[in-house]
């Protein structure tokens, strides 16, 4: 089974409107972490934000927000007032705290939506 | 905040040529260092990661190695290259008690 599933292949939307792209992730450990990373067309890998699985609060970063809801197994990533620039891969990812045993934080991602911000 | 550099930005190499892939972290002391490997539209791939010099975990066999001669660099090798090797390789560095890896540019290797 797939520890990151993110349902949308691509996404078209309006520049100005919300953006919500999806995350669902599978663990069975009580501590772990939730990401969202950017990556635009030049390949690098932008971190946006993160949530913790005992964090109280959704968590917030400028126009980036955590939709986090723990019962459901879902983080979903809001972008409030798309900008053009907005229009990359984006991925989520978990780091669980027994990954491999190895005393690492290794990140598992899903296979990421493309966004694409329309004028 | 730390900078992460990889080196080459992108190779082109023929199947069974050798391979070294770089990369070097600034701006911290004693990261968890991790190479990934992301194939043509898909997600990341955690290929191996390092606590500390020396010391090397695999997550995935392969006819790649890795290897952490000092404490801010990172090396991906193989001895021969197969057409499978291809992608693109991300090195990210982390510190242990936080919770966020940071990445590098990236290195897009081509193997014919």
């Amino acid at each position: 089974a797939q520890k990151i599933t993110q349902t949308q292949p691509g996404m078209f939307v309006q520049e100005k409107e919300a953006v919500t792209l999806d995350c669902t992730y599978d663990t069975s450990d009580p501590s772990y972490g939730l990401f969202w990373y950017k990556q635009p067309s030049s390949g690098e890998m932008i971190f946006l934000i993160y949530q913790g699985s005992y964090d109280q609060q959704n968590a917030t970063e400028g126009r980036y927000s955590l939709n986090f809801q723990k019962a459901r197994k879902s983080a979903n990533l809001v972008i409030s007032a798309s900008q053009l620039g907005d229009s990359a891969m984006y991925f989520c990812a978990m780091r669980e705290s027994s990954f491999s045993g190895g005393g690492a934080d290794g990140l598992t991602f899903g296979k990421g939506t493309h966004l694409i911000i329309q004028p | 905040s730390q900078t992460i550099h990889q080196w080459p930005a992108t190779l082109v190499q023929p199947v069974g040529s050798p391979l070294s892939l770089e990369c070097t972290v600034e701006g911290t002391s004693n990261p968890n260092l991790y190479w990934y490997r992301q194939a043509a539209g898909r997600g990341l791939q955690l290929l191996f990661y390092s606590v500390g010099i020396g010391q090397i975990s695999s997550e995935v066999p392969q006819n790649l190695s890795a290897s952490r001669p000092q404490d801010r660099q990172f090396i991906l090798s193989s001895k021969k290259l197969l057409l499978s090797d291809s992608g693109f390789y991300l090195c990210a560095s982390g510190t242990s008690g936080t919770d966020t890896q940071y990445f590098g540019p990236g290195t897009r290797l081509t193997v014919l």
